[in-house]
């Protein structure tokens, strides 16, 4: 099984709808994070947790929430998707203090249509 | 604005030779560096890092330079092997490692047999 798990792998949805996007981890790591990836932008970070009780915005967090609901669990939902929002979402993990950076999912390719 | 600079978007280099990508940055308090490879529908994953202490750092085929005077870090590929080819991203913190990283928009380097 991977490290970091994310689901679903691809979702087409609505304009208006809500939708979560899930992520899971083995890795035992305290911080988790989101990131979107657009052609020519990169990646961006959209919210970051360092534990459980502890969740910060990112650079783009505006339209999108979280939810840690466990050490291993970080979840991002989009409250009301809008078209802009069509990206890859990636999850990622870091280890306090770990020199090899973060360990991402697979990504979820979100469409909104 | 945009911390993390990679201005070639793409890279095209023969089998066997150097591949040389580039990154810029602007925040003088990074202190750590990393480089990510990303192949399609994947996601990324760490390939090398350097601590602001060092100049240099080589793993096998991969070497990463830093010249702090100038902001600008570079990744050397040799010799290059056309497994090589996906998109590199260029990363920094200015927290050790560990915290929020800031990406570069990344380089597609393809290695032609």
């Amino acid at each position: 099984d991977a490290d970091v798990t994310q689901t679903p792998r691809n979702r087409i949805t609505k304009t208006g709808k809500r939708i979560m996007l899930e992520c899971s981890q083995t890795k035992g790591h305290d911080r988790m994070y989101w990131y979107r990836q657009d052609p020519g932008l990169g990646l961006r970070l959209i919210y970051y947790s360092f534990d459980v009780k502890d969740i910060n915005k990112g650079e783009i967090s505006d339209g999108y929430s979280v939810s840690r609901q466990a050490q291993a669990k970080f979840s991002l939902s989009l409250e009301s998707a809008i078209p802009n929002q069509t990206a890859l979402y990636f999850c990622a993990t870091s280890d306090l203090g770990g020199l090899g950076g973060y360990t991402f999912g697979s990504g979820t390719r979100l469409t909104v249509v | 604005d945009q911390q993390v600079k990679q201005n070639s978007p793409s890279l095209s280099v023969q089998e066997g030779r150097i591949s040389i990508l580039n990154c810029d940055y602007t925040n003088s308090m990074f202190d750590y560096f990393l480089w990510y490879k990303k192949y399609p529908a994947e996601g990324p994953t760490f390939l090398i890092s350097i601590s602001s202490i060092k100049d240099k750092n080589e793993d096998g085929r991969f070497t990463v330079f830093l010249n702090k005077s100038a902001k600008h870090l570079s990744l050397h590929i040799v010799p290059s092997q056309p497994g090589d080819s996906a998109v590199y991203f260029c990363a920094a913190s200015d927290k050790g490692g560990s915290e929020k990283l800031v990406f570069g928009k990344g380089t597609k380097l393809t290695v032609n047999p």
